[in-house]
């Protein structure tokens, strides 16, 4: 139980365009999501928190009209990259904690975006 | 603020020998702590967790981690490695007094090497 999946698990796209990234809840229901970037030999940076049906909470510096995050419903959020940069280029993780989150959190296997 | 502190950057353990995978926290109530792993270009995957209640806690593939509240400490421990434990481990803290949305501090990583 408590799996999570992210699509696509690696994306190439080229600078300014757009990208999505799915992140799914398949058998729990996550009131609260969190998005992460990953660089290399580095720790998670969270970049943003999502509760089901409201806006997210962006961490300090993250632009928040960069980097969209809709929380649709309570098994799917998703992470939209637009106007991408070679810079955006990174390991994007999601994570979600089920029910009223006294517990872990649950991480999909990541997105490798690459911008070209 | 809540913090924690991943001290060693890697860890060598020979197979079959005890490991240790340090941690240590700072949070201004009774925190809530959790250990991670990660293998390469993977997600981050749960293996146990302190929330309350007897201070050695056990968890997946046979880890455990002690938890010490006059230490502040959270370490991670193996009676015996193996070279599948050789992977990125995480400590994360999270302070359930911290209102909103509660989110959890990642340590910098470990990157554990059992050698054969």
């Amino acid at each position: 139980g408590a799996v999570v999946s992210q699509h696509p698990s690696w994306v190439i796209c080229k600078s300014g365009t757009s990208v999505k990234i799915e992140c799914r809840s398949l058998d729990f229901q996550a009131t609260t999501m969190f998005w992460y970037r990953q660089f290399p030999k580095q720790s998670l940076m969270l970049m943003a928190t999502s509760n089901e049906g409201s806006k997210a909470t962006y961490e300090q510096g993250v632009e928040k009209d960069k980097f969209l995050i809709n929380h649709a419903s309570l098994t799917l959020s998703t992470l939209t990259v637009t106007s991408a940069h070679p810079e955006d280029s990174s390991f994007y993780i999601c994570s979600a904690r089920p029910g009223t989150g006294v517990g872990e959190q649950y991480f999909g296997p990541g997105t490798r975006l690459t911008v070209t | 603020a809540q913090s924690v502190a991943q001290p060693e950057d890697q860890v060598n353990v020979a197979e079959g020998n005890p490991l240790t995978v340090k941690c240590t926290y700072s949070v201004s109530g009774n925190p809530y702590l959790f250990w991670y792993v990660q293998y390469p270009n993977r997600g981050l995957q749960f293996l146990l967790k302190y929330i309350t209640g007897d201070n050695l806690v056990k968890g997946s593939y046979g880890f455990e981690a002690e938890f010490n509240k006059s230490q502040t400490s959270f370490h991670l421990k193996k009676p015996s490695a193996l070279v599948s434990d050789s992977a990125l481990y995480f400590c994360a803290v999270r302070d359930p007094t911290s209102g909103g949305y509660q989110k959890v501090t990642f340590g910098t990583g470990t990157k554990l090497q059992v050698i054969p």
